[in-house]
């Protein structure tokens, strides 16, 4: 969907040291949502957020941090205490009302160096 | 927890035949059940949705049917062709205020020439 868009495309991250993952949407929409995909594995919910300056933990919070100053904007820091970072990362949005479909960005995927 | 679990793993079919996809959800309140495709190293795509007041949605060669009382839906791609092979992702969602998705572990589908 070209209104979501992830950068960068590839990242690699060197020991201690913290990495932001941007995400921007056009859509005007409320939600937004950060997901880690693993190799040949599912995707598992990391932060979201429903409303500008509002965010909660997902299933695999712990290393990772958010923010959402403004409601196109919704960034991704990897931290140093993520142990194992490797992974494709999916950002996502929707609407608010009555189960709206996610729409995702094209990823970035992040290595150590 | 909430769970959705998906069948199966990995998938062959000859092209021209039809391909089922089944998961089945804990939650009893889920109202949505979205279905994505995602081609290697790209961002999952819906494809079909089917929200929890039908039994059964159709779009061209793809189909979805939903078991409310077994707590299962099903994907259903008929004459498939290689470009269909892709994995595919099913989730689950209610109107609790989030709209969290709960995702299947996904399913490879490859369509033999």
């Amino acid at each position: 969907d070209g209104g979501i868009t992830q950068s960068p495309k590839y990242l690699f991250r060197k020991e201690g040291q913290n990495v932001t993952l941007s995400c921007e949407q056009n859509l005007n929409h409320d939600a937004m949502y950060w997901y880690r995909q693993d190799p040949g594995q599912g995707l598992r919910l990391i932060y979201y957020s429903q409303i500008v300056n509002d965010f909660q933990k997902g299933d695999i919070a712990e290393g990772y941090s958010v923010s959402r100053e403004k409601k196109e904007s919704f960034p991704l820091t990897v931290t140093s205490a993520q142990k194992n970072p490797t992974a494709f990362y999916l950002c996502a949005s929707s609407q608010m009302y009555s189960n709206q479909p996610q729409h995702f960005g094209d990823g970035t995927r992040l290595s150590i160096l | 927890g909430e769970n959705v679990e998906q069948h199966p793993s990995t998938l062959s079919v000859q092209e021209g035949d039809s391909a089922v996809i089944k998961c089945t959800y804990s939650d009893s309140a889920s109202n949505y059940f979205p279905w994505y495709k995602q081609e290697l190293g790209k961002r999952p795509q819906l494809i079909i949705d089917i929200r929890s007041n039908v039994g059964e949605k159709k779009d061209q060669r793809i189909a979805v049917t939903l078991n409310k009382t077994a707590k299962h839906f099903s994907l259903h791609i008929t004459e498939t062709q290689p470009e269909d092979s892709a994995v595919y992702f099913c989730a689950a969602s209610k109107n609790s205020g989030t709209y969290k998705y709960i995702f299947g572990t996904g399913t490879r589908l490859k369509v033999l020439a």
